[in-house]
């Protein structure tokens, strides 16, 4: 199966900084990729799909790049209510693995 | 609006069985896969299952293969998980959710989760 592997597993940046969280594939999954947050005690939910493409209502400093095996997560200015768990998910065929996580902190 | 609400969930000894369901509401069941994702403790999303929309693919992640099974009745839009030979690392919220198209293996609607709990 292929293997989802983000970077850095945890970060923490002032409000206002530019984040970025990168998803390695084990192979290529073209742009089969999606992003979820996860905040404390939530359930997930669906930021971005097909790498970059943004799910209805994501805020626009969101944004994701990426094909074949290198993608990345980026928001352009954090804010307080993005502190929260990132996961990237490989949905090109089942398994959909899931990365294992980036923690997102307030500095 | 689209409503998915776990059930079944609970304390189950280890080697027993547990039967998780999912109601569906608010989208058009039969055109949308559906899949099963746990949460251990503290840890990340694990992705268990999934079933295509007319219920004619079916996969599982090799850590429950051969114990768990996932099923769909479309008539009454429900998701089924029967979870068999329970371990203790089977402990984990489950979450039901939904795909974004038939057979899309990703998930645009997630239900709240149903925990289950495998302790002596």
């Amino acid at each position: 199966d292929i293997q989802m592997t983000q970077s850095p597993s945890s970060l923490s940046a002032s409000v206002g900084d530019r984040v970025t969280i990168t998803c390695r594939a084990s192979q290529d999954i073209s742009n089969y990729l999606a992003w979820f947050q996860q905040k404390p005690g939530k359930i997930p939910n669906l930021l971005i799909y097909a790498a970059s493409t943004l799910q209805s209502g994501v805020p626009s400093r969101f944004s994701g790049s990426g094909s074949g095996t290198h993608f990345t997560l980026t928001i352009s200015s954090l804010q307080p209510e993005d502190v929260a768990t990132y996961y990237c998910q490989k949905y090109n065929s089942a398994p959909g693995t899931f990365g294992q996580g980036t923690k997102v902190e307030i500095k | 609006e689209v409503q998915l609400l776990e059930s079944g969930g609970g304390l189950e000894q280890p080697g027993g069985s547990l039967r998780l369901s999912c109601a569906a509401s608010g989208f058009i069941f039969s055109s949308y896969a559906m899949t099963w994702v746990r949460q251990a403790p503290g840890k990340g999303l694990e992705w268990v299952s999934g079933i295509s929309g007319s219920g004619g693919s079916i996969f599982y992640a090799d850590s429950v293969k051969g114990r768990f099974t996932i099923s769909r009745d479309n008539s009454k839009n429900t998701l089924y998980l029967q979870m068999n030979s329970l371990r203790a690392d089977d402990t984990a919220v489950y979450y039901c959710a939904k795909g974004a198209g038939s057979t899309s293996w990703y998930q645009d609607s997630w239900g709240q989760g149903t925990l289950v709990t495998v302790s002596s």
